[in-house]
């Protein structure tokens, strides 16, 4: 089992530029969350996918939107990037079975924004 | 919305000592608290969480306890190595059928000296 893996690692962009991060979710898992840490802080939630449809979001604007794919796969995209978006962006996978089931992090994108 | 603090922001300490990290949660319907351990250029790594139906859970040197009234949970290492620094947020979920989503502390940075 692979765990949770993101692409890509590392990326540099130019301020306004547009961003596209990807992950896949565990095996068995249906439910893919994505987070924002900033340097020194902790992971602050942006929003969670499930069945293909955001199903909540958290407090970023709309500059910052997703997609799930039928295999449970998800994107992040990011549109006229700020310096303030430069951070390590993480994607957690859970199941949607029962309450409160285990999220497993990726090893996350470094998004440099210059 | 939910808001956990978490306490201290450094702890050093000696090998073989114990480590203790405390963490207070704002939203009484927070029912799923788990612990992430994230080692540099590497993403959270769940190492135990615990229930609301549960007041403590012990996995091997890893404990946590609860105090619901209190509204703080608490993350006890026993006998520390030097791989168990990294740092190590603690975080709260209001949990209903896989609808969770995770509020992070700022995280604590533990350093074990040899």
């Amino acid at each position: 089992d692979a765990g949770v893996t993101q692409s890509p690692t590392h990326l540099i962009k130019t301020r306004g530029q547009q961003v596209t991060l990807r992950c896949s979710p565990k095996s068995g898992h249906d439910t893919v969350s994505w987070y924002q840490q900033a340097l020194g802080q902790g992971p602050q939630f942006i929003f969670q996918y499930y069945e293909e449809e955001e199903r909540q979001r958290g407090n970023f604007p709309d500059r910052f939107s997703g997609h799930q794919f039928p295999n449970y796969s998800s994107e992040l995209n990011v549109n006229a990037l700020l310096l303030g978006d430069s951070a390590l962006y993480l994607c957690a996978s859970s199941s949607s079975g029962g309450m409160n089931t285990e999220a497993f992090f990726g090893q996350g994108t470094r998004l440099t924004v210059v | 919305g939910e808001n956990v603090e978490q306490h201290p922001s450094t702890l050093s300490v000696q090998e073989g000592d114990s480590a203790v990290i405390k963490c207070t949660y704002s939203d009484s319907a927070s029912n799923y608290f788990p612990w992430y351990k994230q080692e540099l250029g590497k993403g959270p790594q769940l190492i135990i969480d615990i229930r609301s139906n549960v007041g403590e859970k012990k996995d091997q040197r890893i404990a946590v306890t609860l105090n619901k009234t209190a509204k703080h949970f608490s993350l006890h290492i026993t006998e520390t190595q030097p791989e168990d620094s990294a740092v190590y947020f603690c975080a709260a979920s209001i949990g209903d059928s896989g609808y969770s989503t995770l509020t992070f502390g700022k995280g604590t940075m533990l350093l074990v000296s040899p």
